[in-house]
């Protein structure tokens, strides 16, 4: 079974606070992804990346920024927290090729709250 | 501009009957369709999914339809289970464009027993 693990399940932040969101696959998979899910807004894509050291800008990408030194890990960064930026974070990763690349298996979720 | 949309933020059934979530689509060039299941403090999980070759896949209880015409799709539980309920959202791709997934706002399904 793929596994995406997020290291933390639930945060409380101040404003302007750096903020670090983990993420990792055990796969192999060579995509990654960060989505917030928002009420009625469904899941909207922040950063991915498609393989070490490579980011694009999803939908939202503004406030924050990712990185990816590892292929297994994909983190993403608040600069500086925002109370806008209180939501549900999900991380994804995915397969290229065929088919499978195109489910992506997601984590559990990180509850980020920022007051 | 949302190109996968859920029309339907709540939809309340009885449990055994059928329950049938909606989903359009406005990108012609979307080609695989994908249901993801999510409970509350939980990730979403893969249901099942449909490629544009066809206009119906089955699973179990589950069956998705796609009327590519109408730019169409619909999920169909039968019976629901109390086990069901759930925010439901689905998920449109372009495959010769990547893996990028582009989901809707998501329909909360409550199945009453």
């Amino acid at each position: 079974d793929v596994k995406v693990t997020q290291s933390s399940r639930y945060l409380v932040k101040r404003t302007g606070e750096k903020v670090f969101l983990e993420c990792v696959q055990d796969m192999d998979h060579e995509n990654m992804f960060w989505y917030r899910q928002d009420p009625g807004l469904g899941l909207r894509l922040i950063y991915f990346s498609y393989d070490v050291k490579m980011k694009e800008k999803g939908d939202i990408p503004e406030g924050y920024s990712v990185s990816r030194e590892k292929k297994e890990r994909f983190s993403l960064i608040l600069e500086s927290a925002s109370t806008n930026q209180t939501s549900m974070y999900l991380c994804a990763s995915s397969a290229t090729g065929a088919r499978s690349g195109n489910t992506i298996y997601f984590g559990e979720g990180s509850w980020l709250t920022v007051v | 501009d949302q190109q996968v949309k859920q029309n339907s933020p709540s939809l309340s059934v009885q449990e055994g009957r059928i329950s049938i979530l909606n989903c359009d689509y406005t990108n012609s060039m979307f080609d695989y369709f994908l249901w993801y299941k999510k409970y509350p403090a939980e990730g979403p999980t893969f249901l099942i999914s449909i490629s544009s070759i066809k206009d119906k896949n089955e699973d179990g209880r589950f069956t998705v339809f796609l009327n590519k015409s109408a730019k169409h799709l619909s999920l169909h539980i039968v019976p629901s289970q109390p086990g069901d309920s759930a925010v439901y959202f689905c998920a449109a791709s372009d495959t010769n464009a990547g893996n990028m997934l582009t989901f809707g706002g998501g329909t909360r399904l409550m199945v009453k027993p």
